[in-house]
This record gives C-alpha cells, sequence and structure tokens, in this order.
C-alpha cells in the first residue's frame, strides 16, 4: 500500500503570495489532518477533514484553509503569506471509525519557506 | 515577540542499552495515545499505540506504559540501535475532537555507538 503523497516537497514562496498545498492520503483513509511544525511551536494541528467536510480546525487565521475532494485527496491554501508561515506542513491520514480516534499515518511534508 | 525555540529534552544511550522516554498528558478526556518517530526531514513515522482501556503494550523491542492516574505514557526501546536516533513524539487524542492529536515537544534520543 503507498503512503501519504504530499506534494510540493519544497517550496519557497514570497511574503503576501498565497500557497496550496495537496496531500493524497492512503488507499482506503477518509480521514486527512494537516499540521504545521515549526522549532518554537512543535506539532500543532490546522484543521481535519472527512468525508469531504471539516470536521475540527485548530487555532489558525482565517488565512489557512483546506478542502478534501471526493477521492479524499485535500488541499490547503494558505493565503497573504508572512514570513512567520514557513514550517513544515504536515498531512497525515486516518481510518475513521465510528467516534474512536485511530491511526494517524504521516507524508513527508512540504517545507514551505516565505522569504 | 521574539520566537524562542523548543527546548527539546535529551536523551544519549549507548547502543545496546535499553531506553526510556517519557511524555505527560494533561487531558484526562484523551484516551488513545500514539508514539511517533521523527528523523531529520522526513514526516513523523507511527511506531505504537494503546488505548486507555490497556496499561501496557509490547511492539517489535518497544514496550509503551501508560498510568492514567498521573497522566504519564513512557516508550521503552530494548537494544537501542544507532538507526534508533530520532526525536520521538507522543500524541494523545481526544475521541469529542474528532481524529486530532496534540502532540508532546518531542525527546531527542542520541545512541552513541
Amino acid at each position: 500500500k503507498a503512503g501519504v503523497t504530499q506534494t510540493p516537497r519544497y517550496l519557497i514562496k514570497t511574503r503576501g503570495q498565497q500557497v496550496t498545498l495537496s496531500c493524497s492520503p492512503i488507499s482506503g483513509h477518509r480521514s486527512v489532518s494537516w499540521y504545521q511544525q515549526t522549532p518554537g511551536q512543535g506539532l500543532q494541528f490546522l484543521f481535519e477533514y472527512f468525508s469531504e467536510t471539516q470536521r475540527n480546525k485548530g487555532n489558525f487565521p482565517g488565512r489557512f484553509s483546506g478542502r478534501q475532494f471526493s477521492n479524499s485527496r485535500s488541499e490547503m491554501n494558505v493565503s497573504t503569506l508572512e514570513l512567520g508561515d514557513s514550517a513544515l506542513y504536515l498531512c497525515a491520514s486516518s481510518v475513521f471509525v465510528g467516534h474512536m480516534n485511530t491511526e494517524a499515518f504521516f507524508g513527508q511534508g512540504t517545507r514551505l519557506t516565505v522569504v | 515577540g521574539e520566537s524562542v525555540g523548543l527546548h527539546l529534552p535529551t536523551l544519549s544511550v549507548q547502543e545496546g542499552d535499553n531506553s526510556i522516554i517519557n511524555c505527560a498528558y494533561s487531558n484526562s478526556a484523551s484516551d488513545y495515545f500514539i508514539w511517533y518517530k521523527q528523523e531529520s526531514g522526513k514526516g513523523p513515522q507511527f511506531i505504537i499505540d494503546i488505548r486507555s482501556n490497556m496499561d501496557k503494550r509490547q511492539g517489535q523491542r518497544v514496550t509503551v506504559l501508560l498510568n492514567k492516574t498521573v497522566k504519564h505514557l513512557s516508550l521503552q526501546i530494548a537494544a537501542t540501535q544507532p538507526g534508533d536516533s530520532a526525536v520521538y513524539f507522543c500524541a494523545e487524542g481526544d475521541p469529542n475532537t474528532g481524529n486530532q492529536f496534540y502532540f508532546g515537544t518531542g525527546t531527542s534520543l542520541t545512541v552513541i555507538p
């Protein structure tokens, strides 16, 4: 089974621009979560999608948004980029079983650098 | 304000020794816990998980212990190898918040050959 695939792996953007990151979950997994990882804040939850609906959202500004498609692939978008948005953005996919948490498997991440 | 990097706890062990990495959690509603290993430049890799109805779970060379009374989790790695050098994170899941996980700050493990 293929793992979680994130594209692109690396990205350099200028302040004020916007960026879209993509995540393809493990086949059969319907829950996709996004996390931001920085040296200063560690791993922080952005949002989770299941069946094309956002189920949870972390404490991030509205510039951070996402969506999920019918094939479970997900994208996240960051608009009006700031220097502080430089981070490793990680996507995790899970099988959703009722209301129980299940294993989350991570992709390699997209390293975003804002200059 | 000035951004301060997280101070990662560090652990250095000799190759072949056992390692114990600890984690404290704060949410009493958390009922599912995962240990991840993250190597430089890679995403977190799932190691082992445990649900709150268990105290102990064993995998290949790894054991996770859960003490719900004091909200403490530990990861034991037997016969530590150089390839075990990485940052280890514990993550807790609260079923009331979907499949969202809260991550600890991580522990940097260095295995000395």
